[in-house]
């Protein structure tokens, strides 16, 4: 049972365009969802979120909208730069369960 | 450093053999999650701690798997009699639950090679 899902496993953007990530989820009772970066060799580390009652959250080069009758959410990375080149995770948290991960997009994104 | 502390960064075992990974978390953090990653998978969820008391295990966690966190600090992840099914990054993550909104501090990962 697959909560949380990435469909595309990779995205490549040129520098300074915009790079949209996608993620479906299934369950409705996500009361937060986040999105992760991974670069090789390290761990995941916290991006941006957004709670189930907002439908955009802004912070700086990131946005993240949510559309909860799709049950979708989008990561926007405008103007995209090399060093955004990683894998993004997006997760979902409901109440007191841990996070929950889908299964990532590789951005690369291209000077 | 002050951030989430992961040692060995690297195993390689044969199968069969114990493994055990240890966990120091950010200090002032009372949660603590173990999970696992595959390739091309994202971060799947083994267990938690609050404190020192295991509160959830994922079905993932077979017999083989114990994790403790004594005295709510750091944390050991043993994976008995290894099997090569169990190569795989394992993640060490803490927050500081007041409420639960999901941003979790992870460590580097223990890459466990199982020959």
């Amino acid at each position: 049972d697959q909560q949380v899902k990435q469909n595309s496993p990779s995205l490549s953007v040129q520098e300074g365009r915009i790079s949209i990530l996608n993620c479906d989820y299934t369950n409705s009772m996500f009361d937060y969802f986040l999105w992760y970066k991974k670069y090789p060799a390290e761990g995941p580390t916290f991006l941006i979120s957004i709670s189930s009652i907002k439908d955009k959250n802004e912070d700086g080069r990131f946005t993240v909208f949510l559309n909860k009758s799709a049950k979708h959410l989008s990561l926007h990375i405008v103007p995209s730069q090399p060093g955004d080149s990683a894998v993004y995770f997006c997760a979902g948290i409901s109440g007191n369960t841990p996070l929950v991960f889908g299964k990532g997009t590789r951005l690369s994104v291209i000077a | 450093d002050t951030g989430v502390s992961q040692n060995p960064r690297h195993k390689i075992t044969k199968r069969g053999q114990n493994v055990t990974f240890r966990c120091d978390p950010i200090s002032e953090h009372n949660r603590l999650y173990w999970y696992r990653q595959t390739l091309g998978q994202g971060p799947e969820f083994l267990t938690y701690f609050q404190n020192e008391a295991q509160l959830e295990k994922s079905r993932l966690l077979s017999d083989r798997f114990s994790a403790e966190r004594p005295k709510g600090s750091f944390s050991t992840l043993e994976i008995q009699r290894t099997e090569q099914g169990d190569s795989a990054m394992y993640l060490c993550a803490s927050s500081l639950w007041d409420r639960n909104t999901g941003e979790l501090f992870f460590g580097e990962g223990s890459r466990l090679t199982v020959l």
